[in-house]
């Protein structure tokens, strides 16, 4: 199973919104409404920040939101502020009942 | 809140066997949950290698499936990797972590283990 493919990199100014996508195939992203993202700061264990698409754990800011069209899920960060300045990756269940990661997104607050 | 905390040598040698342990602070091992482990090399992505459940059934990534194997020793409170015929492309921070539903709601702090001579 290939990683699934995300930019890498994505920046934007406090205050705006930025979304990161996740494109994978029918046999993860596609098939399953499993898709995960985590938040990791550097030297840090990683964060989940949405679960099964588009929900958030509790605690979780609301300005993070989850979706999903086809084989590409996003993840869309609003009202950016600095502490959301990280490396970003999402994550999906397989048909094989494992799991693949994204190649992660490193996020720049300007 | 449960807290894992990975252990064991931090460098192994080339062809060598790479052992891990995972200690889990509440009883939660003996109940209906996945255990996962997850490594990132220096400066790279994640990358998951498998997952074992209370019962001792496991998935592994196919791309290690012939060098690994995790175990699961609930009178310990803990589940172990293995990952034999190490090389450098192995040195790695190796996360333990327990699953919630189809995503990973609990990481250990991850251990950096290096293959090297």
């Amino acid at each position: 199973q290939s990683a699934l493919t995300q930019p890498a990199s994505v920046s934007g100014s406090p205050g705006q919104s930025i979304t990161i996508s996740c494109t994978g195939t029918s046999s993860d992203v596609g098939g399953y409404n499993y898709v995960s993202w985590y938040q990791q700061h550097p030297g840090k264990a990683p964060k989940v920040i949405i679960y099964d698409v588009n929900n958030r754990p509790s605690g979780v800011s609301n300005r993070f939101s989850g979706s999903k069209s086809g084989n590409t899920a996003s993840l869309a960060i609003s009202g950016l502020q600095a502490e959301d300045e990280a490396d970003y990756y999402c994550s999906s269940y397989t048909s094989s009942n494992t799991y693949v990661f994204g190649t992660g997104t490193k996020v720049t607050v300007l | 809140q449960v807290q894992l905390q990975e252990s064991g040598p931090g460098l192994v040698k080339p062809s060598g066997t790479l052992s891990l342990s995972c200690a889990v602070s509440d009883g939660s091992i003996r109940t209906t949950n996945w255990w996962s482990w997850v490594r990132q090399p220096p400066g790279g992505g994640l990358e998951w290698i498998g997952q074992i459940s209370h019962g001792g059934d496991t998935d592994y990534s196919p791309s290690l499936k012939s060098r690994v194997s995790i175990s699961i020793d609930q009178s310990k409170n803990q589940f172990s990797l293995k990952l034999n015929s190490v090389t450098a492309a192995d040195t790695a921070v190796y996360f333990c972590a327990r699953n919630s539903g189809r995503s990973i709601g609990y990481w250990g702090q991850g251990t950096l283990v290096t293959v090297s001579s």
